[in-house]
């Protein structure tokens, strides 16, 4: 267990108020992403992260914001939430050594009324 | 652009075989990975291919093809707990990652 944990595990919220999503490790890995997954689309990277303060876009940041003050948080804002940001959001964590693999948290449920 | 492709759907009996099939165009290539999701869960890591060649972990094997931008899956011995939706990725570079729109695998008894 990598010790990913997400918050909340689900909110529902009004169209145009903001939102923020946050995602916890215990393990102090340097890379953190955020993921939305809706159905036929797979999971479609938002947001990543490569250090403190680092950050980059993936391929659906619009409407989107991160930070990461600190190595164990990496927060998902939405700015201004739309119905078409209703999604599960998975945050992952890549683990190195040997294989180039990603560790994905519980995932948070939002509905965007 | 860049995009990978996989089945939508498979469907397998129990005992049986089954692969999937992933194709993938990217601007870059580091490895193709291989992800389970069971509904209402979060992906979990299979196996990883970063040269060409077959990679086995117990029931579960994955091949690459790096000249066919090409790789599957392999689940031997299906059980019904493998019903679940799996998924490829590709490692384009700089650690980001693109993944698939996944395969629903079904397991008949």
């Amino acid at each position: 267990d990598a010790g990913i944990t997400q918050s909340p595990r689900h909110k529902v919220t009004e169209t145009g108020t903001p939102v923020t999503l946050r995602c916890h490790q215990t393990e102090n890995h340097r890379y953190m992403y955020w993921y939305r997954q809706d159905p036929g689309h797979g999971l479609r990277l938002i947001h990543y992260s490569y250090g403190v303060k680092d950050t980059d876009k993936g391929e659906v940041s619009d409407g989107y914001s991160v930070s990461r003050s600190k190595t164990e948080d990496f927060l998902l804002t939405l700015e201004s939430a739309t119905s078409s940001q209703t999604s599960v959001y998975f945050c992952a964590i890549r683990r190195t050594g040997g294989f180039d693999e990603q560790y994905f948290g519980p995932g948070t449920r939002l509905t965007v009324t | 652009g860049q995009s990978l492709e996989q089945p939508s759907e498979v469907t397998a009996v129990e005992g049986a075989i089954v692969q999937i099939n992933c194709t993938y165009q990217t601007s870059g290539f580091y490895g193709l990975s291989w992800y389970q999701q069971h509904d209402g869960g979060a992906p979990t890591f299979l196996s990883y291919n970063a040269l060409d060649g077959l990679e086995e972990t117990g029931r579960f094997s994955s091949f690459l093809s790096r000249s066919d931008s090409y790789g599957y899956l392999l689940l031997q011995e299906l059980q019904m707990k493998d019903s679940a939706s799996y998924f490829c990725a590709v490692s384009s570079g700089t650690y980001k990652y693109i993944f698939g729109t996944g395969t629903r695998l079904k397991v008949l008894a």
